[in-house]
């Protein structure tokens, strides 16, 4: 069973680079999420594709933040010029139109140090 | 922005026990689920609630969708060590336009052999 990949797993920067995390969804899933989880919280939402299109974006993703998802396949998340408190786990979330609402499979998240 | 307040923060119970934990909000959700994360991992879907009033079972969790759509409760009965986790309720409301999630803090739940 494939589910949704997620990759690097962990990654330790210093403030100010950039960092990029990649998602591979489930194949046939059409939608595609992005949400960031801190320490003692629940995930929030960052963005949403539907096949290549990114239909909404929280206030949370600010202009450092950049999602794509190129060919409505894998989708990548690019922090610029990060910061202490970009630390977090990254969720990637991946639903299909067949199933309900609010059924998101996650990958395992890409945990960001900041330094 | 939208909230939801989810307790008990944590418990701590003995094997066997059952446990009760509930997610409130000022706002009115059409849709409830309930999560369970473990260390290092995403969440994973336990139950999803599409109405109100809804009682939901799945194995030895049961789920009911509050009458008021600003509630929901999650039951564990016969807990067993495996239970421990990081318990996650969450709400959707945009009517199945883009399935956007709100979350609860979590319920961290720990189970004692």
């Amino acid at each position: 069973d494939t589910g949704v990949s997620q990759d690097p797993r962990h990654k330790i920067t210093k403030r100010g680079q950039n960092v990029t995390f990649r998602c591979d969804p489930i194949s046939e899933h059409n939608r595609l999420y992005w949400y960031r989880q801190t320490l003692g919280q629940g995930p929030e939402f960052l963005t949403y594709f539907q096949n290549e299109a990114q239909l909404e974006k929280s206030r949370l993703l600010s202009d450092r933040f950049s999602a794509e998802r190129p060919k409505g396949s894998f989708s990548t998340l690019e922090i610029q010029r990060t910061e202490q408190g970009d630390s977090a786990m990254y969720l990637c979330a991946s639903s299909a139109r067949s199933r309900g609402i609010g059924e998101l499979f996650f990958g395992e998240g890409s945990r960001l140090t900041v330094l | 922005g939208q909230q939801l307040n989810q307790s008990p923060q944590s418990m701590f119970i003995q094997e066997g026990e059952d446990v009760s934990m509930n997610c409130t909000s000022s706002s009115i959700f059409n849709t409830w689920l309930w999560y369970k994360q473990d260390p290092g991992e995403g969440p994973v879907l336990l139950i999803a609630l599409y109405k109100a009033g809804e009682l939901t079972s799945n194995g030895r969790l049961t789920a009911q969708f509050g009458i008021t759509r600003k509630d929901s409760f999650l039951n564990i009965s016969a807990s067993i060590p495996s239970d421990v986790g990081i318990y996650f309720c969450a709400g959707e409301n945009s009517g199945g336009s883009n399935y956007k999630l709100t979350f609860g803090k979590g319920t961290l739940l720990t189970v004692n052999p």
